[in-house]
């Protein structure tokens, strides 16, 4: 168990909807990551954030956003989803700033129908 | 010149037998690379991992070989057995810098037949 939480396990959905993915990290961790995890793209960096800010932004698409609030939790909206959205959504923490280690919550698994 | 590619997409090796997965980069600014395991159904979880100081790093039976002029490195797996069977990533960092985004490979997914 990394301790990273990630809510829902699984979620189905049909085109145009939108969607929240929910993270809790480790405790003590300040920093959030957002990775995107399908069969031909590898797992590909969204974005991430530090204590609240934003730090750093990857390929993330104009439909999607993120935000952490003061609690540490982090939450990724992915709006006028397409089927290509469809894939495993990661979130992982760590203490920033530190070179070294991304523990892992178990992904959300999204379907788009 | 952020891409980290990974090599072969899939290998198949014999339970006792050596597994070999390479990693090429192309920024000379990364100075941390990491190898990550992943399980069906887990979060990928850190195995190993190598500064571009050193030219090996080995823990158990899991040795990675850096080269630095090359811009290449290798997870070695010695004695693989089926429980080793898992997708491997590779990743690279700058860790100087105000994030620590890792950059990952496209995975290799191994199998270790019994």
């Amino acid at each position: 168990d990394s301790g990273v939480t990630q809510t829902p396990k699984h979620l189905i959905t049909a085109t145009g909807q939108r969607v929240t993915l929910r993270c809790s990290p480790r405790s003590g961790d300040l920093s959030v990551y957002w990775y995107q995890q399908s069969l031909d793209q590898g797992l590909q960096f969204l974005i991430q954030y530090y204590n609240g800010e934003e730090r750093a932004k990857g390929n993330i698409l104009e439909r999607f956003s993120a935000q952490q609030f003061p609690d540490l939790h982090s939450e990724l909206n992915l709006s006028s989803l397409e089927l290509g959205d469809s894939a495993l959504y990661f979130c992982a923490s760590s203490v920033a700033l530190v070179p070294g280690e991304l523990f892992f919550g178990e992904g959300s698994r999204l379907t788009v129908l | 010149q952020q891409q980290v590619k990974q090599s072969p997409q899939s290998l198949i090796v014999q339970k006792g037998g050596i597994s070999i997965i390479n990693c090429a980069y192309e920024n000379t600014a990364f100075d941390y690379f990491p190898w990550y395991q992943q399980f069906p159904g887990k979060g990928p979880a850190l195995l190993i991992a190598i500064r571009p100081d050193v030219s090996e790093k080995k823990e158990g039976r899991f040795t990675i070989s850096f080269n630095k002029s090359a811009k290449q490195f290798s997870l070695h797996i010695m004695d693989s057995q089926p429980g080793d069977s898992a997708t491997y990533f590779c990743a690279a960092s700058i860790t100087g810098g105000a994030t620590n985004k890792l950059i990952f490979g496209t995975g290799t997914l191994l199998a270790v037949q019994p």
